[in-house]
């Protein structure tokens, strides 16, 4: 079975600190996408990183790092040196490839708010 | 490119009544999908296609059908709506071609409210 689970309904930072997002993830397949999306009160849903099953080393986009843990099977997302603008929902998804359907699971998501 | 277009925005039904949402992508696209967003339950896939004339079942597909038709396209229809199904509906696309690395892309979602 294919689950995602993100454990933190809702997290505070404060402004200009860094915050970790948890997600873990379930699946039996050897390859698989892991991606993180941002959905700000807008509603629109943005693509914020990627990381591979069987990339090495941890992505990173911008102030985006992805804390890549296969063994754990863990995939938490990193936000450095936390804005304003930061503050939506983030979602963790899985893309496993043993399937026809190249389907996308995603976790419940988790509420950051930046306090200035 | 546009990307992922829905329309419409916002849509409130009559419990019984039917509807199609519409989405569209210019991205030349093979794979498709429509999720539901509900509180604290995250976007739940309702159906999803892998290309023109190829379409199945995702975690939720009970009171929705679908169809595609073309690429571009990839209409949602709820048959006779309930309120249960009141959900902010999302429509998504992405290469099909296998590649993991291949993120979907988001249309802006419609709100829909069955009374």
């Amino acid at each position: 079975a294919q689950k995602i689970t993100q454990t933190q309904p809702g997290m505070f930072v404060q402004e200009k600190e860094a915050v970790t997002l948890d997600c873990t993830y379930d699946t039996s397949d050897p390859s698989y996408g892991l991606f993180w999306y941002k959905q700000p009160s807008s509603g629109e849903m943005i693509f914020l990183i990627y990381q591979g099953s069987y990339d090495q080393q941890n992505a990173t986009e911008g102030r985006y790092s992805l804390n890549f843990q296969k063994a754990r099977k863990s995939a938490n997302l990193v936000i450095s040196a936390s804005q304003l603008g930061d503050s939506a929902m983030y979602f963790c998804a899985m893309r496993p490839t043993g399937n026809t359907g190249n389907q996308f699971y995603f976790g419940t998501g988790t509420s950051l708010t930046v306090i200035p | 490119n546009a990307g992922v277009t829905q329309t419409p925005k916002f849509q409130v039904l009559k419990t019984g009544q039917s509807m199609t949402l519409q989405c569209a992508q210019d991205m030349n696209h093979e794979y498709m999908s429509w999720y539901r967003q509900d509180p604290g339950m995250g976007l739940r896939l309702i159906h999803y296609s892998v290309g023109a004339g190829i379409t199945d079942q995702g975690e939720v597909p009970n009171g929705y059908n679908v169809s595609r038709s073309t690429t571009e396209d990839f209409p949602l229809r709820l048959l006779s709506a309930a309120p249960s199904q009141t959900s902010v509906y999302f429509c998504a696309s992405s290469h099909g071609d296998g590649r993991i690395k291949n993120e979907q892309f988001f249309g802006p979602g419609t709100r829909l409210t069955v009374l």
